[in-house]
């Protein structure tokens, strides 16, 4: 079974933190993703990485960083943590399969970050 | 850049029912493919379909699929408990982009009533 961890299932941290959220996969998936998500909003994508050292900005980036160091880790950074910030934060990996394209997703379980 | 709309946004049956939920989108889609998500938990793949099919079973789940309508349907049979949950629809374009990437839309919540 695929397994997606992420390093923290609650966080608490204050205003102008600096907050590292760790996500790891351990099926050698090419694709990872980080999203937020917040009542009303559904899931909304903030990077996505789909190679080591690479990056591509997704919807909602403004406040965030990432890093792709290995294969199976993807880290979101929040550079210096604000209270809209606060929400539910959720990994993802897939693999681009035979054809190049990716399908369904495997999701971590999610971090709650609450920023005071 | 939300794709998929799920409808109706919250639903509540009584334990044994069928549940039914829709999901349209806009663009030319390779696949379609549908999520669950329990309360304050990841999501968790359910099924895929395809572009050219139509109609796929899986256990109690049934998804239809009308790219002439751009709309699916999840249907699950007799109602439990435990798939009280949120349920997202999920699409991949048709056209392959350098961002290739599955869209989400915002969910239906549904409720198994005991």
């Amino acid at each position: 079974d695929v397994k997606v961890t992420q390093s923290s299932r609650y966080l608490v941290k204050r205003t102008g933190e600096k907050v590292f959220l760790e996500c790891v996969q351990d099926m050698d998936h090419e694709n990872m993703f980080w999203y937020r998500q917040d009542p009303g909003l559904g899931l909304r994508l903030i990077y996505f990485s789909y190679d080591v050292k690479m990056k591509e900005k997704g919807d909602i980036p403004e406040g965030y960083s990432v890093s792709r160091e290995k294969k199976e880790r993807f880290s979101l950074i929040l550079e210096s943590a604000s209270t809209n910030q606060t929400s539910m934060y959720l990994c993802a990996s897939n693999s681009q399969g035979t054809s190049g394209r990716a399908y369904e997703q495997y999701f971590g379980p999610g971090t709650r970050l609450t920023v005071t | 850049s939300q794709q998929g709309e799920e409808d109706p946004q919250a639903l509540s049956i009584q334990e044994g029912e069928n549940a039914t939920m829709n999901c349209s989108y806009k663009t030319s889609i390779n696949n379609l493919q549908w999520y669950r998500q329990n309360s304050g938990r990841g999501l968790v793949h359910l099924i895929l379909i395809r572009s050219n099919e139509r109609e796929k079973h899986s256990g109690r789940l049934r998804v239809t699929l009308d790219t002439s309508k751009k709309s699916s349907s999840l249907l699950i049979t007799a109602s439990r408990a435990a798939d009280t949950a949120s349920y997202f629809c999920a699409t991949l374009p048709a056209l392959m982009n350098r961002d290739d990437k599955i869209i989400f839309g915002k969910g239906t919540r549904l409720h198994i009533l005991p």
